[in-house]
C-alpha cells in the first residue's frame, strides 16, 4: 500500500525561486492537509483540503499556494522562496466517518533548504 | 480546540512501561483526546484516541482522568524502537476539517 506520497524527498532552492512540492494519496481520502515542521519545533498547518476544490489557509499560510483539482493529489506550490521557509514538509490525509474524522495518515517529508 | 501542556522530555528503561502524561485542564465535552508519535523525523504516526473511557489498542493505552482533565499514554514494554516525539492533541472528533494543532510534545528516550 502507498498511502500518502511526497516528491521529492529533499530540494535545496535558491532565494527568489519557485517550486511545486507534489502530495498524491491512493486512499481516496477526502481531507488533506499541509504542514511545516521547523527544527525542534511542532508541526504547523499550512493549509488543507476538505474535498476536490475546496482548499482554506492554517495557521502559517503566508508564502505558500494550494490546489486541489482531484481527490487524489494536493500540491503546495512555493512561488519566491525564502530563508525562512527551510523546513520539512508533510502531507497527509483522512477521510469522515459515521459523523467523525478518522485520524490522520502522513507522508514521508520533504526536507527542503533555501540558501 | 483546546490546549494541552507535555513535560518536554522524559526517559524510559527499555522493557519497563512508558508513561506520557499530557495536561489538558481546558478541555470541551465533546472534544477527543489524540496521541500521535514522529520517530526520527519521520512523518507523525496515529497512536490511540479516546473521549472519556479508557482505551487499549496493540500499540498502547490510554487512561483518561474522570475529569478529563488530563491523560496518561502507557507503552506497556517499551522498545529502544519506541524512541520518539510523542504528541497529546485535542480535538472535536467530529470537526468538519479534521485539523490537528500540534505542540512541542514529549521526546521519550528508551535507554537500554
Amino acid at each position: 500500500n502507498a498511502g500518502v506520497t511526497q516528491t521529492p524527498k529533499f530540494r535545496i532552492l535558491k532565494i527568489g525561486q519557485s517550486m511545486t512540492l507534489q502530495c498524491a494519496q491512493d486512499m481516496n481520502h477526502n481531507y488533506m492537509y499541509w504542514y511545516r515542521q521547523d527544527p525542534g519545533m511542532g508541526l504547523k498547518l499550512i493549509y488543507y483540503s476538505v474535498g476536490a476544490g475546496i482548499t482554506d489557509k492554517g495557521e502559517v499560510p503566508n508564502g505558500y499556494n494550494v490546489s486541489r483539482s482531484t481527490t487524489e493529489d494536493f500540491p503546495l506550490r512555493l512561488e519566491l522562496a525564502a530563508p525562512s521557509q527551510t523546513s520539512v514538509y508533510f502531507c497527509a490525509s483522512s477521510y469522515p466517518s459515521g459523523g467523525e474524522v478518522k485520524p490522520q495518515h502522513f507522508g514521508d517529508g520533504t526536507r527542503l533548504s533555501i540558501l | 480546540d483546546a490546549k494541552t501542556t507535555q513535560p518536554p522530555s522524559m526517559d524510559c528503561a527499555e522493557g519497563r512501561a512508558a508513561n506520557l502524561p499530557c495536561n489538558h485542564s481546558t478541555i470541551s465535552g465533546n472534544e477527543y483526546v489524540y496521541w500521535y508519535r514522529q520517530i526520527h523525523s519521520q512523518g507523525p504516526q496515529y497512536i490511540i484516541h479516546g473521549l472519556k473511557n479508557n482505551e487499549t489498542n496493540e500499540m498502547a493505552s490510554l487512561i483518561i482522568t474522570e475529569d478529563r482533565k488530563s491523560s496518561t499514554l502507557i507503552l506497556p514494554h517499551a522498545t529502544l524502537r519506541d524512541t520518539a516525539v510523542y504528541y497529546c492533541i485535542v480535538r472535536v472528533a467530529t470537526s468538519n476539517t479534521g485539523k490537528l494543532i500540534f505542540g512541542q510534545g514529549t521526546t521519550l528516550q528508551v535507554k537500554p
